[in-house]
């Protein structure tokens, strides 16, 4: 079993659209989770750290399950510019280091 | 802003062939990364050092080596390049302390082993 399970789609959502990405870890030790952006051909970047109260920023909201340990993303009227490759990524702290995990990525193409 | 770059964006090596992949961050950040990136599998770690001469195995460090001479330069080393070792190879680096979980990555090298 993969430490961190997405659904690779692709998501195929008209401009406008509402769309939830879903995320699920195994390690119950994870300590922080974040989901990261990569547009086709390029490197990942941070998109937002998700914290146990949720949190929102402008169109995106992320929201963490610690008890059936899931972490999903809600994009808000969907922009042609939304369309990449969304990465869920679990961290575990030990000692001097970050042991972070990453998804295989859900793709996302937002059409006209 | 954080910068981290990598000497290709795309290299093609034959099987055998010694391969060097080089990595610099301008941030001064403690610790570097090398993962790789194959379709369905994820970002999956190579290496990492946590400061300089320092280094730890990923999850597949098989027919890999890093170097870390520099604080600023993490390398990643094919000792003997195999078709299986053809993907994306991304560099990161973090650093120590409120911030460290975010990490900046390199735009990438696409290598291909014929």
């Amino acid at each position: 079993r993969k430490e961190v399970e997405q659904d690779p789609g692709p998501f195929n959502v008209p401009e406008g659209a509402t769309v939830a990405f879903n995320c699920t870890y195994s390690n119950s030790a994870s300590q922080s989770f974040f989901w990261y952006r990569q547009d086709c051909r390029k490197e990942p970047k941070l998109l937002m750290s998700v914290y146990s109260s949720g949190n929102e920023d402008g169109r995106f909201t992320a929201q963490l399950n610690r008890a059936s340990q899931y972490i999903s993303l809600l994009i808000r009227d969907s922009k042609l510019s939304d369309s990449a490759t969304y990465l869920c990524v679990v961290n575990i702290y030990r000692g001097n280091n970050n042991d972070m995990r990453f998804g295989a990525g859900t793709r996302l193409t937002v059409k006209p | 802003d954080v910068k981290v770059t990598q000497s290709s964006r795309y290299l093609v090596k034959r099987t055998g062939e010694k391969v060097f992949l080089e990595c610099v961050q301008d941030m001064d950040h403690e610790n570097m990364f090398w993962y790789r990136q194959d379709p369905g599998l994820g970002l999956r770690l190579i290496y990492f050092s946590y400061d300089v001469k320092m280094k730890e195995k990923g999850d597949i460090p098989e027919g890999y080596s890093v170097s870390r001479e520099k604080k600023e330069r993490f390398s990643l080393i094919l000792e003997s390049a195999s078709t299986n070792q053809t993907s994306m190879y991304l560099c990161a680096s973090s650093s120590l302390g409120g911030t460290a979980d975010t990490q900046y990555f390199g735009p990438g090298t696409r290598l291909t082993v014929l």
